[in-house]
């Protein structure tokens, strides 16, 4: 099983800064990496799909990099609704597995 | 508007069962894999399991394998996740989750219902 692992673990990040999100798989996931963000109650929601390419409504602040086995999510200018806990997956063996998230508050 | 619902969750002795089930609108259901996602209390994702189109392929995750079955009734629009044999370790708010991929998955989630909580307590 691959094993992702995302760091940090919270960051603090005030409005309109700039937030640089990491990601490590166990072995190679190619450009197979997904990131999802989560908001308290909610269920997660689909930000990045092949490592860099943004869902269907996904604001052009949110951007994804990298492959193999380093992946980064940034944010660019963090706006209110930007504040949760944000997921990379990995799809490309399965079982399909999660990162154990960054939570991203406000400082 | 597209849009899945899940029902069926509640409070479960360990060694007990519960089936799940997930109702599928404004969307062509028979035309997509299909997943079950858990998140134990503060903890984060997990998949469980899996189904394509037809249901003529599942994949589990191994802590469920033999005890936990998926399965799908297109003509009701509807997937769902036979528990059995339920464990502490099982507690979780349990989502169904759409795979993008309309004719060969594609492993990410792109539409997911609001959850359904699952708690094995005696």
């Amino acid at each position: 099983e691959i094993v992702m692992t995302q760091s940090p673990a919270t960051l603090s990040v005030s409005p309109g800064e700039r937030a640089t999100l990491s990601c490590r798989a166990s072995q190679s996931v190619s450009s197979n990496l997904a990131w999802y963000q989560q908001k308290p109650g909610q269920a997660p929601r689909l930000l990045i799909y092949g490592a860099s390419t943004r869902a269907t409504g996904i604001p052009a602040r949110f951007s994804g990099s990298g492959s193999g086995t380093e992946f980064t999510l940034t944010i660019s200018s963090l706006q209110s609704e930007d504040f949760a806990v944000y997921y990379c997956q990995q799809y490309n063996n399965w079982p399909y597995s999660f990162g154990q998230g960054t939570k991203l508050e406000i400082k | 508007e597209v849009q899945l619902v899940e029902s069926g969750g509640g409070l479960v002795q360990p060694g007990g069962s519960l089936r799940l089930s997930c109702a599928a609108s404004g969307f062509t259901f028979s035309s997509y894999w299909m997943s079950w996602v858990r998140q134990a209390p503060g903890k984060g994702l997990e998949w469980v399991a899996n189904i394509k189109q037809d249901g003529s392929e599942k994949y589990y995750v191994d802590s469920v394998k033999g005890r936990f079955t998926i399965s799908r009734d297109n003509a009701k629009n509807s997937l769902y996740l036979q528990m059995n044999s339920l464990r502490a370790e099982d507690t979780a708010v349990y989502y169904c989750a759409r795979d993008p991929g309309a004719i060969d998955y594609v492993g990410t989630f792109d539409i997911w219902g609001q959850g359904t909580m699952v708690t094995v307590s005696s």
